[in-house]
């Protein structure tokens, strides 16, 4: 398996224009996370899903952002309009179960830069 | 609000040395996870502890938990050079946090 793939790899944009990132999480698994880093805010969980459905939405941090997952190989993460504090490393992530001990693998991240 | 809470941030060390890195938190979890973050590059899941008592090891690494306590630690014994990297600690109670991180540099 090519492991989970997220694009683009770099984004830059200028404040108010609207950002997709995408995601393709490894075949079969069921769990599919985003994160954020900065380096103020640190490590973040923003959202994850189960079978496609939003489960613990918590962590996005305004009504600029939302995620969808319209099927098990495709995720994607919105931002809308967009802000310079919006700038950081975004992570997708999968697992076959969470909650147990199966082992999360992320994606490579898209650093997005909001200018 | 959950914290987390990890030390230390830095930490320098000679190859062949032990040490161990310490993950508080202050509220009821069962779960806390380890990751590794080299300079520049996304995150490795290390390991899931998943109760109270639970010890995983992995090469030269070694994590516990002490669910009473709200600790767990890292233990990195016989160092080398390639474990140099950033270490977070993660606990999911109500809300999923992450630690600061310890950043960790192993010198020849």
């Amino acid at each position: 398996d090519a492991g989970v793939i997220q694009s683009p790899r770099h984004e830059v944009t200028e404040m108010g224009q609207e950002v997709t990132l995408r995601c393709k999480p490894i075949s079969g698994h069921d769990y599919l996370f985003w994160y954020r880093q900065t380096m103020m805010r640190g490590l973040e969980l923003l959202i994850y899903f189960n079978n496609n459905v939003p489960i613990d939405d918590s962590g996005m941090p305004e009504d600029r952002f939302s995620a969808k997952m319209p099927n098990a190989s495709f995720s994607t993460l919105k931002i809308q309009p967009s802000e310079p504090r919006d700038s950081a490393v975004y992570f997708c992530a999968s697992t076959r179960w969470w909650g147990g001990s199966d082992t999360q693998y992320f994606g490579p991240g898209t650093r997005l830069t909001v200018l | 609000e959950l914290k987390v809470e990890q030390n230390p941030l830095f930490l320098s060390m000679q190859e062949g040395k032990n040490y161990t890195i310490y993950c508080n938190y202050s509220t009821t979890s069962d779960r806390l996870y380890w990751y590794r973050q080299d300079p520049g590059k996304s995150l490795e899941s290390l390991f899931v502890l998943l109760s109270n008592g639970a010890v995983k090891q992995e090469g030269r690494l070694m994590a516990s938990l002490d669910t009473k306590a709200r600790l767990s630690t890292l233990h990195i014994t016989a160092a080398v050079h390639d474990l140099s990297a950033t270490y977070f600690c993660a606990v999911d109670g109500n809300q999923f946090y992450f630690g600061t991180g310890t950043s960790l540099t192993v010198i020849p």
